[in-house]
């Protein structure tokens, strides 16, 4: 099993949808989780840390479930400029190592 | 614009040359990471610098060198490489200490001929 894992998609959704992405981890001693954003032939951009208790930032919301090691991001009223791949991350014990889903391929159309 | 910068954007290399890639942030961070990412494909981490040493060398071949002369620099050094060693390098930082996310570079595209 891999240690993060994600649906690669793609999700192809209209604009002004909602659109949810989950990812799971395999090792329950994983502490810190992040959702990335990468364009095509562009670097990771940090989207947003996900926090045990939830957190939103705008039309984006993310999600941890520990019990069911899982995080969620979703993203209200999509926009044209969504359309990425979206990367969930996550660190495991000490050393600050992270490890990358295989990310989902969201595309939003007009 | 990214507030890791990486030189050069683009390196074509041959099998018996050498070359090194740069990595600079004014951050702050004192931890900084080398990423090797191949086409579709997520980003692999190779080494982890933490305050100037190594930290962790993901069993990366030794024809990949890494060098952190101070808290601002990182630097790759390439040597004899394969063609299956293209792909695009990636350098991040972040503060040190858990929980930290990781700041990306906009990477280094290397093609080995």
């Amino acid at each position: 099993r891999k240690e993060v894992e994600q649906d690669p998609g793609p999700f192809n959704v209209p604009e002004g949808a909602t659109v949810a992405f989950n990812c799971t981890y395999s090792n329950s001693a994983s502490q810190s989780f992040f959702w990335y954003r990468q364009d095509c032939r562009k670097e990771p951009k940090l989207l947003m840390s996900v926090y045990s208790s939830g957190n939103e930032d705008g039309r984006f919301t993310a999600q941890l479930n520990r019990a069911s090691q899982y995080i969620s991001l979703l993203i209200r009223d999509s926009k044209l400029s969504d359309s990425a791949t979206y990367l969930c991350a996550v660190i495991t014990g000490g050393g600050n190592k992270l490890t990358f889903g295989t990310g989902t391929q969201l595309k939003v159309e007009l | 614009d990214t507030e890791v910068t990486q030189t050069p954007k683009h390196l074509v290399m041959g099998m018996t040359n050498k070359k090194s890639l740069k990595c600079e942030q004014h951050m702050g961070h004192r931890a900084m990471y080398w990423y090797k990412q191949k086409a579709k494909k997520p980003p692999e981490l190779m080494f982890v610098y933490s305050y100037e040493k190594l930290s962790i060398n993901e069993s990366v071949p030794s024809r990949f060198s890494p060098e952190c002369p101070n808290s601002s620099l990182l630097n790759l050094h390439l040597h004899a490489l394969q063609p299956e060693d293209s792909a695009l390098y990636l350098c991040a930082s972040s503060h040190r200490g858990n929980n930290q996310p990781q700041h990306f570079g906009d990477g280094t595209r290397l093609s080995i001929l």
